[in-house]
């Protein structure tokens, strides 16, 4: 099945640095989707990216797909305290439908 | 807070006991997941129902049983765990067709001892 590497796997920062988050498949991607689980919480849907190229945002969220569909990127402006948990990438693991598989995750510290 | 309702919210047993984990949606998804979540570590994916038949068993072992009565719930039946099994186990839910966004529950933290 697919694999999807996540980088970096911590991440601490000054409250209003940026945030940079990336996943990277060996495979071409059907679709990619981007979850945040706060500490001591559940995952929690942020977006699906399905087009080659597609760059989508959310306030200071902006998630982008690549070229290839083969890496996709999460990143955050000015981060805030309340932007600190754990982002995972997730992707279709075979043929399939419904077998979601999470990256690894990046655990993201922000210092106020 | 979520939409989908997992109970109990922590729950502690022997090697020995039998429990069950319950899980509720209503927002009329088709597809229902159970995953498993150790402590820093990413979601692993357990079992896939879809319209209520199971559709995915990812080898887990024969200790863990899934039911899915109806559309609305799913179980998660648990018989001889061992300690290694302790985790936080969630339940997730989306709509039909697709890859479609997962809806997770608050989980059950589950400890064996």
């Amino acid at each position: 099945g697919q694999q999807v590497m996540q980088i970096p796997q911590y991440q601490h920062v000054q409250e209003g640095e940026d945030f940079t988050t990336y996943c990277n498949s060996s495979t071409t991607l059907s679709n990619i989707q981007w979850y945040k689980q706060r500490p001591g919480g559940h995952p929690v849907f942020l977006i699906q990216l399905v087009k080659s190229g597609e760059v989508k945002k959310q306030k200071r969220l902006t998630f982008q797909f690549g070229e290839a569909k083969k890496n996709s990127s999460l990143h955050i402006t000015a981060t805030q305290t309340t932007d600190v948990g754990t982002y995972f990438c997730g992707i279709d693991r075979g043929s399939t439908l419904g077998r979601l598989y999470f990256g690894r995750g990046t655990q993201l510290t922000v210092w106020p | 807070d979520t939409e989908v309702t997992q109970t109990p919210k922590h729950l502690v047993m022997g090697m020995t006991n039998k429990k069950s984990l319950k899980c509720e949606q209503h927002m009329g998804h088709r597809a229902m997941y159970w995953y498993k979540q150790k402590a820093k570590k990413p979601p692993e994916l357990m079992f896939v129902y879809s319209y209520e038949k199971l559709s995915i068993n990812e080898s887990v072992p024969s200790r863990f049983s899934p039911e899915c009565p109806n559309s609305s719930l799913l179980n998660l039946h648990l018989h001889a765990l061992q300690p290694e099994d302790s985790a936080l186990y969630l339940c997730a839910s989306s709509p039909p067709g697709g890859t479609s966004p997962l809806h997770f529950g608050n989980g059950t933290r589950l400890t064996v001892t």
